[in-house]
């Protein structure tokens, strides 16, 4: 069974050092989301994208956050300075293209834990 | 705008009796609606999902939720209740049908125990 991919499972950093995550969606998921949960709370989606471009990163704090997928298939979130606030799970999510099913259920990978000393 | 509230933070009730989980929804849209789980250590796994066809909704393991616009709710419900079932959930309202800027919300999570 297809499933989205994430790595690494576990990441430990101190403040203001730089991170990175990647993720590999379903084959053939156009639509492509990064999320961060923090312990106790729901997923907050950070951003969105369509094939390579992003829809909506208005949850995305852009000072130090940063996400591409530049070919439209994998994708990678970055955050320089990493900051104590950081701290908790980042999942991916993908999907088909809303707009051709309807319907955006989203398959999830099994996420980073991010753990800022 | 949109957005969800699941009532109860967390729900505990015994091996095989019936389990209700609430979720209340806002959308200035016709909403998608769906009901996640995550059980710990585990990834997010759909349950089940609302898409305007028929409003009672079957899911996977015996969990169903019925749409009823006009209490803007979307409860998620099982008769028996197992062991595994401990797990949390989440309730999600998006937007139907549209891909930019979709303003996909989750709810704050119920987290739900089994007593033997």
């Amino acid at each position: 069974e297809a499933e989205v991919a994430q790595s690494p499972r576990y990441k430990i950093t101190e403040k203001s050092q730089a991170v990175a995550f990647w993720c590999d969606p379903i084959s053939g998921h156009a639509t492509l989301y990064w999320y961060r949960q923090i312990l106790g709370q729901g997923p907050e989606l950070l951003v969105q994208f369509q094939d390579e471009s992003v829809v909506d990163d208005s949850q995305l704090p852009k000072d130090r956050f940063s996400a591409e997928r530049l070919k439209g298939v994998d994708s990678t979130l970055k955050i320089q300075p990493a900051e104590l606030g950081d701290s908790a799970m980042y999942l991916c999510a993908s999907s088909l293209d809303p707009r051709q099913g309807g319907v955006n259920e989203q398959f999830f990978g099994p996420g980073t834990r991010l753990t800022v000393l | 705008a949109q957005s969800v509230t699941q009532l109860d933070s967390h729900v505990s009730v015994s091996e095989g009796t019936p389990v209700l989980l609430r979720c209340n929804y806002s959308s200035s849209y016709s909403p998608s609606l769906f009901w996640y789980v995550q059980h710990p250590n585990k990834g997010l796994q759909l349950l089940l999902k609302y898409t305007s066809a028929a409003t009672l909704v079957k899911g996977i393991n015996g969990f169903e939720a019925e749409f009823k616009k006009s209490e803007t709710s979307f409860h998620l419900t099982k008769p028996s209740a197992h062991m595994s079932d401990a797990a949390e959930y989440f309730c999600v309202v998006s937007r139907a049908g549209y891909s930019s800027a979709s303003k996909i919300i989750f709810g704050s999570g119920t987290r739900l125990s089994i007593r033997p």
